[in-house]
């Protein structure tokens, strides 16, 4: 069991928006600004999308955002396209022993 | 540009250890923190620590303590991670990262199987 609850799927068609939540606790997500989101494409390495909750690294496209309410982090994307079909991520700095928790992923489908 | 390159495949017996490597090139290596982060097959991902290369440092997952150490070569600019007491269920992808803005750069992932 992840210390941060993602969905398990979702699905968009191309154009549309979509959000994936991130749900944690007063110990991770609503504690710290330290929200990043990763996009995995199968066997390649985990991307990151967004970092500190907001942050776009370069090269990252505009149509991907993220934000923070409470215990619950979001990334937002808009005008779906096919090659955003993958499995995210989210992860955030925790107050626990473990230190760094990742959400269970949840796998974009692009219908 | 940055590029962290990590070692080959590897099998192992259980009760072994396995040595992964993470070299960078790029960048100033003691500059910036080194994760390592492991995906067992068709699940999600999981952090097991870093090490500042500076200080050598470190900071391990609970799950992982008494059984990682994560060192480094500051002369070669190569980061390693080193797990013991293997089990069935440590087969997974393990990767080294560079934390920056965020953990921005990601080696190429290293499968280690844990098989008798």
């Amino acid at each position: 069991q992840s210390a941060l609850t993602q969905p398990a799927s979702l699905s968009g068609s191309p154009g549309q928006s979509i959000t994936i939540s991130c749900t944690g606790t007063s110990s991770d997500v609503g504690a710290y600004n330290y929200v990043s989101w990763f996009q995995q494409h199968p066997g390649k390495a985990p991307k990151l999308m967004i970092y500190d909750v907001s942050n776009r690294p370069s090269g990252v496209s505009n149509r991907f955002s993220g934000s923070k309410s409470g215990n619950t982090a979001s990334l937002t994307i808009s005008g779906l396209q096919a090659e955003d079909e993958a499995d995210y991520y989210c992860s955030s700095y925790t107050s626990s022993s473990t230190h760094v928790v990742f959400g269970g992923g949840t796998k974009l489908t692009v219908l | 540009q940055v590029q962290l390159v990590q070692s080959g495949a590897d099998i192992k017996k259980p009760g072994a250890s396995v040595k992964v490597s993470c070299k960078a090139s790029g960048y100033t290596f003691t500059g910036y923190y080194i994760h390592w982060v492991r995906q067992a097959p068709g699940q999600g991902l999981e952090w097991m620590g870093w090490i500042d290369p500076n200080s050598g440092d470190t900071n391990y997952a609970q799950n992982f303590q008494g059984r990682v150490t994560m060192t480094r070569d500051t002369s070669i600019s190569t980061a390693y991670m080193e797990l013991s007491r293997l089990r069935s269920d440590d087969t997974a992808v393990y990767y080294c990262a560079r934390e920056s803005w965020g953990v921005d750069y990601w080696g190429q992932g290293t499968l280690v199987t844990v098989s008798s």
